[in-house]
């Protein structure tokens, strides 16, 4: 199983910081149709999980640019710039290239 | 707008059977591949199965394997969780995601497993 590495396990941070998310996988996650299939999720509390970025960089529709995604192979970071309140919750990297797919640890956000 | 909604889920005593469906609306359901995730009471989640858009093909953890069947009714636009021999570990609420990158998630079912 492709094991996903996410760190760190919770980040405290004050309203405008900038923070980022590694996530480093056991395999390289380039399919074998070139794609990258790497993904961000944000579980704010007591809510289902929501996709913020999908394939590495890709932001989903409505979701701020202050949130970026980038990485390679085996290596990924989410960037948020400038936090805002909205934004705290659960982060969670993902991998959709090899079966069983698996899941980042999460990273909590919270407010310092 | 996308809507996925779950029903099915309580509290059902171990060894037994439970089966999870999944409403979608919004999209068209027979165009993609689904999904279920679980994430067991503050844990992480955990890929269940998947299910190709036509459902010819299936995928399962190990740890649910020869238990679970993931199943749909493209004519329903509904997806299906058939879980048998239910064990303690399986406790969770239940997810429909869509596709292979996760492109939107139901509210999620809980599954208790419990005498």
């Amino acid at each position: 199983d492709v094991v996903m590495t996410q760190t760190p396990p919770s980040l405290s941070v004050a309203i405008g910081q900038s923070v980022s998310i590694s996530c480093k996988s056991s395999q390289s996650l380039v399919y074998s149709d070139g794609k990258t299939y790497l993904h961000w999720l944000l579980q704010s509390s007591g809510r289902s999980p929501k996709r913020l970025i999908y394939q590495v960089s890709n932001l989903d529709s409505g979701v701020p640019d202050r949130f970026s995604g980038t990485g390679s192979q085996k290596d990924f970071t989410l960037k948020i710039s400038r936090v805002e309140a909205k934004d705290l919750g659960v982060y969670y990297c993902a991998q959709t290239t090899h079966f069983p797919w698996t899941f980042g640890g999460g990273t909590k956000l919270e407010l310092k | 707008e996308v809507q996925l909604v779950e029903s099915g889920g309580g509290l059902v005593q171990p060894g037994r059977s439970m089966k999870l469906s999944c409403a979608a609306s919004g999209f068209t359901f027979s165009n993609y591949g689904m999904a279920w995730v679980r994430q067991a009471p503050t844990k992480g989640l955990e890929w269940v199965a998947t299910i190709s858009y036509d459902g010819s093909s299936t995928y399962y953890r190990d740890s649910v394997k020869g238990r679970f069947t993931i199943s749909r009714d493209n004519a329903k636009s509904t997806l299906y969780l058939q879980m048998n021999s239910l064990r303690s570990e399986d406790t969770a609420t239940y997810y429909c995601t869509r596709d292979a990158r996760f492109a939107y998630w139901g509210q999620g079912t809980l599954v208790t497993v419990s005498s």
